[in-house]
Protein backbone atom coordinates (compact mmCIF):
# COMPACT_ATOMS: atom_id res chain seq x y z
CA UNK A 1 0.00 0.00 0.00
CA UNK A 2 0.95 3.18 -0.69
CA UNK A 3 2.26 5.31 2.35
CA UNK A 4 -0.35 7.79 2.76
CA UNK A 5 -2.43 8.91 5.93
CA UNK A 6 -5.14 11.32 6.75
CA UNK A 7 -5.97 13.12 10.15
CA UNK A 8 -8.25 12.96 11.29
CA UNK A 9 -10.17 10.26 10.13
CA UNK A 10 -13.35 11.27 11.69
CA UNK A 11 -14.61 14.87 12.51
CA UNK A 12 -17.45 16.32 14.43
CA UNK A 13 -17.70 20.20 14.04
CA UNK A 14 -20.39 22.85 13.98
CA UNK A 15 -21.26 25.33 10.89
CA UNK A 16 -18.79 28.65 10.68
CA UNK A 17 -15.83 26.95 12.22
CA UNK A 18 -12.64 26.77 10.46
CA UNK A 19 -11.38 23.02 9.83
CA UNK A 20 -8.12 21.83 8.50
CA UNK A 21 -7.38 18.09 7.13
CA UNK A 22 -4.43 16.40 6.80
CA UNK A 23 -2.41 14.60 4.03
CA UNK A 24 0.72 13.34 4.74
CA UNK A 25 2.82 10.94 2.87
CA UNK A 26 5.94 8.82 2.71
CA UNK A 27 6.58 8.15 -1.21
CA UNK A 28 8.07 11.79 -1.85
CA UNK A 29 5.14 11.41 -4.81
CA UNK A 30 5.06 15.27 -6.59
CA UNK A 31 0.81 15.48 -7.15
CA UNK A 32 -1.32 15.47 -4.60
CA UNK A 33 -5.02 15.97 -4.92
CA UNK A 34 -8.19 16.25 -2.52
CA UNK A 35 -11.47 14.78 -3.26
CA UNK A 36 -15.05 14.85 -2.04
CA UNK A 37 -17.40 11.68 -2.03
CA UNK A 38 -20.76 11.96 -1.84
CA UNK A 39 -23.81 9.70 -3.18
CA UNK A 40 -24.53 9.46 -6.31
CA UNK A 41 -21.75 11.71 -7.60
CA UNK A 42 -18.81 9.55 -6.87
CA UNK A 43 -15.36 11.18 -6.78
CA UNK A 44 -14.97 14.98 -7.36
CA UNK A 45 -12.06 17.07 -7.39
CA UNK A 46 -11.58 19.75 -5.04
CA UNK A 47 -8.06 21.39 -5.60
CA UNK A 48 -4.79 19.75 -6.29
CA UNK A 49 -0.95 20.14 -6.31
CA UNK A 50 1.83 19.57 -8.69
CA UNK A 51 4.35 20.52 -6.45
CA UNK A 52 5.42 22.20 -3.07
CA UNK A 53 3.34 25.33 -3.20
CA UNK A 54 2.35 24.79 -6.76
CA UNK A 55 -1.78 24.53 -6.29
CA UNK A 56 -4.54 24.40 -8.54
CA UNK A 57 -8.31 24.25 -8.47
CA UNK A 58 -10.38 21.62 -8.83
CA UNK A 59 -13.84 21.15 -10.19
CA UNK A 60 -16.03 22.41 -6.55
CA UNK A 61 -13.29 24.44 -5.12
CA UNK A 62 -15.47 26.84 -3.69
CA UNK A 63 -15.26 27.35 0.48
CA UNK A 64 -12.20 25.14 0.23
CA UNK A 65 -8.49 26.09 0.16
CA UNK A 66 -4.94 24.31 0.03
CA UNK A 67 -1.62 24.91 1.23
CA UNK A 68 1.49 22.54 0.72
CA UNK A 69 4.48 23.81 2.41
CA UNK A 70 6.44 20.31 1.85
CA UNK A 71 6.45 17.69 -0.33
CA UNK A 72 4.98 15.20 1.81
CA UNK A 73 2.38 17.21 3.25
CA UNK A 74 -1.46 18.65 1.47
CA UNK A 75 -3.42 20.74 3.37
CA UNK A 76 -7.20 20.95 3.21
CA UNK A 77 -8.89 24.06 5.09
CA UNK A 78 -12.62 24.84 5.19
CA UNK A 79 -12.64 28.17 6.31
CA UNK A 80 -15.84 28.15 7.76
CA UNK A 81 -17.98 24.94 7.59
CA UNK A 82 -20.90 25.01 5.94
CA UNK A 83 -23.16 21.73 6.12
CA UNK A 84 -22.80 20.91 2.68
CA UNK A 85 -19.10 20.28 3.26
CA UNK A 86 -20.01 17.20 4.81
CA UNK A 87 -18.93 14.38 3.32
CA UNK A 88 -15.68 11.65 3.08
CA UNK A 89 -12.56 13.33 1.64
CA UNK A 90 -10.08 11.31 0.04
CA UNK A 91 -6.18 12.25 -0.78
CA UNK A 92 -4.74 10.93 -3.33
CA UNK A 93 -0.98 10.56 -5.09
CA UNK A 94 0.27 9.81 -8.28
CA UNK A 95 4.19 10.72 -9.75
CA UNK A 96 5.09 11.37 -13.14
CA UNK A 97 6.44 8.57 -15.54
CA UNK A 98 7.32 8.58 -19.32
CA UNK A 99 6.32 11.79 -19.44
CA UNK A 100 2.46 11.13 -18.24
CA UNK A 101 0.93 11.30 -14.74
CA UNK A 102 0.46 7.93 -13.54
CA UNK A 103 -2.08 6.28 -10.97
CA UNK A 104 -3.26 7.89 -8.19
CA UNK A 105 -3.15 5.95 -4.71
CA UNK A 106 -5.65 6.82 -1.94
CA UNK A 107 -5.32 7.51 1.36
CA UNK A 108 -7.81 6.12 3.95
CA UNK A 109 -10.38 9.05 4.04
CA UNK A 110 -11.88 11.59 6.44
CA UNK A 111 -15.55 11.27 7.27
CA UNK A 112 -16.35 15.20 8.46
CA UNK A 113 -20.12 15.89 9.89
CA UNK A 114 -21.09 19.78 10.29
CA UNK A 115 -23.97 20.16 12.58
CA UNK B 1 -13.61 18.69 -21.73
CA UNK B 2 -13.95 14.53 -20.21
CA UNK B 3 -16.56 12.40 -18.54
CA UNK B 4 -17.95 9.49 -17.50
CA UNK B 5 -20.75 7.59 -17.11
CA UNK B 6 -21.40 4.51 -14.85
CA UNK B 7 -24.45 2.76 -16.50
CA UNK B 8 -26.60 1.08 -13.31
CA UNK B 9 -26.00 2.75 -9.62
CA UNK B 10 -26.54 -0.99 -8.83
CA UNK B 11 -25.82 -4.39 -9.86
CA UNK B 12 -26.45 -8.06 -8.59
CA UNK B 13 -25.31 -11.11 -9.88
CA UNK B 14 -25.67 -14.47 -8.24
CA UNK B 15 -22.52 -16.27 -7.13
CA UNK B 16 -20.39 -18.15 -10.10
CA UNK B 17 -22.31 -15.53 -12.42
CA UNK B 18 -20.78 -13.35 -15.04
CA UNK B 19 -19.59 -9.80 -13.61
CA UNK B 20 -20.27 -7.16 -16.26
CA UNK B 21 -20.11 -3.16 -14.81
CA UNK B 22 -20.51 -1.10 -17.67
CA UNK B 23 -18.68 2.57 -18.11
CA UNK B 24 -18.58 4.69 -21.44
CA UNK B 25 -16.28 8.15 -21.45
CA UNK B 26 -16.46 11.39 -23.06
CA UNK B 27 -12.44 12.71 -23.63
CA UNK B 28 -11.20 15.34 -26.59
CA UNK B 29 -7.34 13.90 -25.95
CA UNK B 30 -6.40 10.12 -26.07
CA UNK B 31 -7.24 8.89 -22.75
CA UNK B 32 -5.90 7.08 -19.67
CA UNK B 33 -9.10 4.98 -18.04
CA UNK B 34 -9.06 3.26 -14.29
CA UNK B 35 -11.31 0.94 -12.90
CA UNK B 36 -10.99 1.23 -8.99
CA UNK B 37 -12.91 -0.74 -6.09
CA UNK B 38 -14.02 0.70 -2.56
CA UNK B 39 -14.55 -1.64 -0.21
CA UNK B 40 -16.76 -0.69 2.72
CA UNK B 41 -14.93 2.53 5.09
CA UNK B 42 -12.24 2.13 3.15
CA UNK B 43 -10.33 4.00 0.22
CA UNK B 44 -9.98 3.51 -3.20
CA UNK B 45 -7.82 0.45 -4.73
CA UNK B 46 -6.63 0.15 -8.39
CA UNK B 47 -8.47 -2.70 -9.84
CA UNK B 48 -6.92 -1.99 -13.17
CA UNK B 49 -5.98 0.86 -15.84
CA UNK B 50 -5.23 1.37 -19.56
CA UNK B 51 -2.94 3.55 -20.89
CA UNK B 52 -2.91 3.08 -24.66
CA UNK B 53 -0.89 -0.15 -24.90
CA UNK B 54 -3.05 -3.08 -24.91
CA UNK B 55 -7.06 -2.69 -25.49
CA UNK B 56 -7.35 -5.45 -22.97
CA UNK B 57 -6.48 -5.31 -19.81
CA UNK B 58 -5.87 -7.35 -16.57
CA UNK B 59 -6.46 -6.52 -13.10
CA UNK B 60 -6.37 -7.84 -9.72
CA UNK B 61 -8.71 -10.36 -8.64
CA UNK B 62 -9.50 -11.72 -11.66
CA UNK B 63 -11.27 -8.31 -12.91
CA UNK B 64 -10.33 -7.31 -16.58
CA UNK B 65 -11.66 -4.59 -18.89
CA UNK B 66 -11.42 -4.05 -22.80
CA UNK B 67 -10.46 -0.36 -24.51
CA UNK B 68 -12.74 0.21 -27.09
CA UNK B 69 -12.29 3.47 -28.92
CA UNK B 70 -14.98 2.74 -31.39
CA UNK B 71 -18.01 2.68 -28.85
CA UNK B 72 -16.55 5.02 -26.22
CA UNK B 73 -16.38 1.99 -23.53
CA UNK B 74 -14.30 0.90 -21.14
CA UNK B 75 -16.55 -2.36 -19.36
CA UNK B 76 -15.22 -4.22 -16.50
CA UNK B 77 -16.16 -8.29 -16.14
CA UNK B 78 -15.08 -10.97 -14.13
CA UNK B 79 -16.07 -14.20 -15.08
CA UNK B 80 -17.34 -15.76 -11.77
CA UNK B 81 -18.13 -13.37 -9.00
CA UNK B 82 -17.26 -14.33 -6.00
CA UNK B 83 -18.97 -13.32 -2.47
CA UNK B 84 -15.66 -10.93 -1.63
CA UNK B 85 -16.40 -8.76 -5.04
CA UNK B 86 -19.20 -6.89 -3.30
CA UNK B 87 -17.99 -3.52 -3.21
CA UNK B 88 -18.31 -0.13 -5.10
CA UNK B 89 -16.96 0.20 -8.42
CA UNK B 90 -15.73 3.48 -10.11
CA UNK B 91 -14.44 4.19 -13.38
CA UNK B 92 -12.65 6.93 -14.09
CA UNK B 93 -10.14 9.00 -16.88
CA UNK B 94 -7.74 11.30 -17.12
CA UNK B 95 -6.25 13.43 -19.95
CA UNK B 96 -3.59 11.17 -21.37
CA UNK B 97 -0.63 12.97 -21.64
CA UNK B 98 -1.99 15.63 -19.18
CA UNK B 99 0.60 17.16 -17.23
CA UNK B 100 -1.26 17.14 -14.29
CA UNK B 101 -3.50 13.49 -14.10
CA UNK B 102 -6.60 15.12 -13.12
CA UNK B 103 -8.90 12.56 -12.87
CA UNK B 104 -12.85 12.59 -13.30
CA UNK B 105 -14.84 9.80 -11.71
CA UNK B 106 -18.00 8.07 -13.13
CA UNK B 107 -20.98 8.11 -10.28
CA UNK B 108 -19.39 4.75 -8.74
CA UNK B 109 -21.43 1.01 -9.11
CA UNK B 110 -22.55 -0.82 -6.08
CA UNK B 111 -22.03 -4.68 -6.75
CA UNK B 112 -23.92 -7.08 -5.12
CA UNK B 113 -23.11 -10.77 -5.23
CA UNK B 114 -26.21 -13.33 -3.90
CA UNK B 115 -25.51 -16.36 -2.39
Amino acid sequence: DAGITQSPRHKVTETGTPVTLRCHQTENHRYMYWYRQDPGHGLRLIHYSYGVKDTDKGEVSDGYSVSRSKTEDFLLTLESATSSQTSVYFCAISESRGGAVDTQYFGPGTRLTVL
Amino acid sequence: AQSVTQLGSHVSVSEGALVLLRCNYSSSVPPYLFWYVQYPNQGLQLLLKYTSAATLVKGINGFEAEFKKSETSFHLTKPSAHMSDAAEYFCAVSGGSSNTGKLIFGQGTTLQVKP
